[in-house]
């Protein structure tokens, strides 16, 4: 589904810096979504969003930020990586309507020394 | 809130042979149940879904089950193949849009 895009997608960085990720789809979809995955523990949710200027704590939201100032952008800031936030990041969105499928973008790998 | 169960964690099943992954919800009001499959390195994929209006539905070699009854579904793949190898994800949703995933079935086609 080349509709959402994520970047980068390997990052490498070290405790206590700021990375922010990103997302971007162009299917104008209300709902966007963060998970992070790590081995042995599937899919997490970090943030969520039901539309621009709303967004929601997920599962796991600590030390992670997000904003959506418009419909097609949902950036995730980590304000001070550290060793534990080392996991694949997803983004994923779904149609307005309610019991859609998400889709995903390809993932960010981000590894923080 | 919504928690889905998913067995086993991994299964390993000869070529050819059938595979089965069982989930169990416990909200009542799932009505969607979407399976994803995520190949190695990939993103997950929506390979079928079911609404809770059918009891089951098949594409192809993929069917899935839905017992609303015992808040159970199931995903069936039939004559597996190598490229079938993969983490397989069921999942719920109770009628919003937040998805609530298994933990997720290794699944092993050995040649």
């Amino acid at each position: 589904d080349a509709g959402i895009t994520q970047s980068p997608r390997y990052k490498i960085t070290e405790t206590g810096r700021q990375v922010t990720l990103m997302c971007h789809q162009t299917w104008s979809h209300s709902y966007m979504f963060w998970y992070r995955q790590d081995l042995g523990h599937g899919l997490r949710l970090i943030y969520y969003s039901a539309a621009a200027d709303i967004t929601d704590k997920g599962e796991v939201p600590d030390g992670y930020v997000v904003s959506r100032s418009k419909t097609e952008n949902f950036p995730l800031t980590l304000e001070s990586a550290t060793r534990s936030q080392t996991s694949v990041y997803f983004c994923a969105s779904s149609e307005s309507r309610l019991n859609q499928p998400q889709h995903f973008g390809d993932g960010t790998r981000l590894s923080i020394l | 809130g919504e928690n889905v169960e998913q067995h086993p964690s991994t299964l390993s099943v000869q070529e050819g042979d059938s595979a089965v992954i069982k989930c169990t919800y416990s909200d009542s009001a799932s009505n969607y149940f979407p399976w994803y499959k995520q190949e190695l390195g990939k993103r997950p994929q929506l390979i079928i879904d079911i609404r809770s209006n059918v009891g089951e539905k098949k594409d192809q070699r993929i069917a899935v089950t839905l017992n609303k009854t015992a808040k159970h579904f199931s995903l069936h793949i039939t004559e597996t193949q190598p490229e079938d190898s993969a983490v397989y994800f069921c999942a719920a949703i109770d009628g919003g849009f937040k998805t609530i995933f298994g933990a997720g079935t290794r699944l092993f086609v050995k040649a």
